[in-house]
C-alpha cells in the first residue's frame, strides 16, 4: 500500500479566508481523486486528476496535480461555512480506494 | 443513478455479541464491494475487498475471523462483526463497483456501530 500524506489534518478558519490542503506521496500515481465527506455520510467525489500539471476548477475549489504526479493540492477561495467537512485525497486502484489521513475543515461564520 | 444502500444505519449491541451490516446495490450488479472503517475525525481505512462468489481479500491487520464478509450475490455483501467489543465501535461504510457503472464507485450511507 502506497501512503498518501495529507496536510494539515485539522484546519479552522473564518469565512472568507483562503486555504490549501496538500496530498503528497513518494510514489507516482496514474490518477488521484479528491472527496468531501460530511459526518455520518459517505464521501462524495469532487474531482479526478490524471495528467501531470493538470489544474481543475470546481467553483471556488481549485485542484492541481503535480508535474511528477506524486502530489496534489486543493485550494479553496473565500471559504464558506458550507465548505465545512472532511476532505480526502485518495488513490483509486480498480475501485479500491486508499485514502490520505484527511483534512477536517471548519469554516466559522 | 445507481444507489448503494446500507442497513442498519446505526446499531447498538452488547459486548460479545455479533452484528451484521448489509450493503446492497439497488440498480446495478456490484461485482466488487469494499468495506471501510472510520473512527471519529479520522480517514476511511479499507478493511477488505469482496468479489461476488469468492472469498474476501482482507487488508493487512484486519482479522478475517472477526470481520466476516460474504458476497453471495451481485447485489448484496454483508459484514458481520463477531464477538464485538467496545473498540469495534466505529462507522462502517461500503462501496461498490460493477456493471454497468464500470469504474464509478458508489458509497453506501454508512452504519454506526456502538458496542456497549
Amino acid at each position: 500500500t502506497q501512503l498518501l500524506e495529507q496536510s494539515p489534518q485539522f484546519l479552522s478558519i473564518q469565512e472568507g479566508e483562503n486555504l490549501t490542503v496538500y496530498c503528497n506521496s513518494s510514489s507516482v500515481f496514474s490518477s488521484l481523486q479528491w472527496y468531501r465527506q460530511e459526518p455520518g455520510e459517505g464521501p462524495v467525489l469532487l474531482v479526478t486528476v490524471v495528467t501531470g500539471g493538470e489544474v481543475k476548477k470546481l467553483k471556488r475549489l481549485t485542484f492541481q496535480f503535480g508535474d511528477a504526479r506524486k502530489d496534489s493540492s486543493l485550494h479553496i477561495t473565500a471559504a464558506q461555512p458550507g465548505d465545512t467537512g472532511l476532505y480526502l485525497c485518495g488513490r483509486n486502484q480498480g475501485g479500491k480506494l486508499i485514502f490520505g489521513q484527511g483534512t477536517e475543515l471548519s469554516v466559522k461564520p | 443513478g445507481a444507489v448503494v444502500s446500507q442497513h442498519p444505519s446505526w446499531v447498538i449491541c452488547k459486548s460479545g455479541t455479533s452484528v451484521k451490516i448489509e450493503c446492497r446495490s439497488l440498480d446495478f450488479q456490484a461485482t466488487t464491494m469494499f468495506w471501510y472503517r472510520q473512527f471519529p475525525k479520522q480517514s476511511l481505512m479499507l478493511m477488505a475487498t469482496s468479489n461476488e462468489g469468492s472469498k474476501a481479500t482482507y487488508e493487512q491487520g484486519v482479522e478475517k475471523d472477526k470481520f466476516l464478509i460474504n458476497h453471495a450475490s451481485l447485489t448484496l455483501s454483508t459484514l458481520t462483526v463477531t464477538s464485538a467489543h467496545p473498540e469495534d465501535s466505529s462507522f462502517y461504510i461500503c462501496s461498490a463497483t460493477g456493471l454497468p457503472s464500470g469504474n464509478t464507485i458508489y458509497f453506501g450511507e454508512g452504519s454506526w456501530l456502538t458496542v456497549v
